[in-house]
């Protein structure tokens, strides 16, 4: 079966530091992968979305920036955090393939990230 | 953008009541799907409805589409305190991609 973990589950970061959100898919091979934000309270906006290594869509421009080393490995990064990237950070993954799967998204347990 | 609007924006009702959630989209569809989200916690997805599909169902969960209104909704019948959470809905605007866009959400609380 198929899983998926996301570290660290919450992180305390002060203004300017760097970040690194990792997030790694089993059981399944070629994933599309994705990272959404939630503001507390607020719906899901999504971030970055990859169909396969080294392939990044970015829906958002910010100081946020996301790597895709291997397959079924998706990582999150700032160089320097602002507070506005508070929040809790969501990763997912689906099946690419159409008539393999529903396109149900399966998500991660999720990182909260404090920026002070 | 957000390509999902769900209303009611928060829902109270007494456990053993039907609660019905909506959600609109702004875009033509493939499918659409309704997931859900205890507080702090990754979302679990509940149902897929294609878009030729009209009405769904699994369990306590009643789903329709209306693609001419670009609206679904989300029926839990007989609800429960355990079903206390946020929905959302979520759609896929280009053909193809899976790049889900998912709405505002809406909040239930049923109380026991």
């Amino acid at each position: 079966s198929q899983t998926i973990h996301q570290w660290p589950a919450t992180l305390v970061q002060p203004v300017g530091s760097p970040l690194s959100l990792e997030c790694t898919v089993e059981g399944t091979s070629n994933p599309n992968l994705y990272w959404y934000r939630q503001a507390a309270g607020r719906g899901l906006q999504l971030l970055f979305y990859s169909v396969g290594i080294g392939q990044i869509s970015s829906e958002v421009p910010q100081n946020l920036s996301a790597s895709r080393p291997q397959d079924r490995q998706f990582i999150l990064s700032s160089k320097k955090l602002l507070l506005s990237d508070s929040g809790f950070y969501l990763c997912a993954w689906s099946l690419r393939d159409f008539g393999r799967g529903t396109g149900e998204l399966f998500f991660g347990e999720g990182s909260r990230l404090t920026v002070l | 953008s957000q390509q999902g609007e769900e209303d009611p924006q928060a829902l109270s009702i007494q456990e053993g009541e039907n609660a019905t959630m909506n959600c609109s989209y702004k875009t033509s569809i493939n499918n659409l799907q309704w997931y859900r989200q205890n507080s702090g916690r990754g979302l679990v997805h509940l149902i897929l409805i294609r878009s030729n599909e009209r009405e769904k169902h699994s369990g306590r969960l009643r789903v329709t589409l209306d693609t001419s209104k670009k609206s679904s909704s989300l029926l839990i019948t007989a609800s429960r305190a355990a079903d206390t959470a946020s929905y959302f809905c979520a759609t896929d605007p280009h053909s193809g991609t899976y790049k889900y866009i998912f709405g505002t959400g809406t909040r239930l609380k049923v109380l026991a």
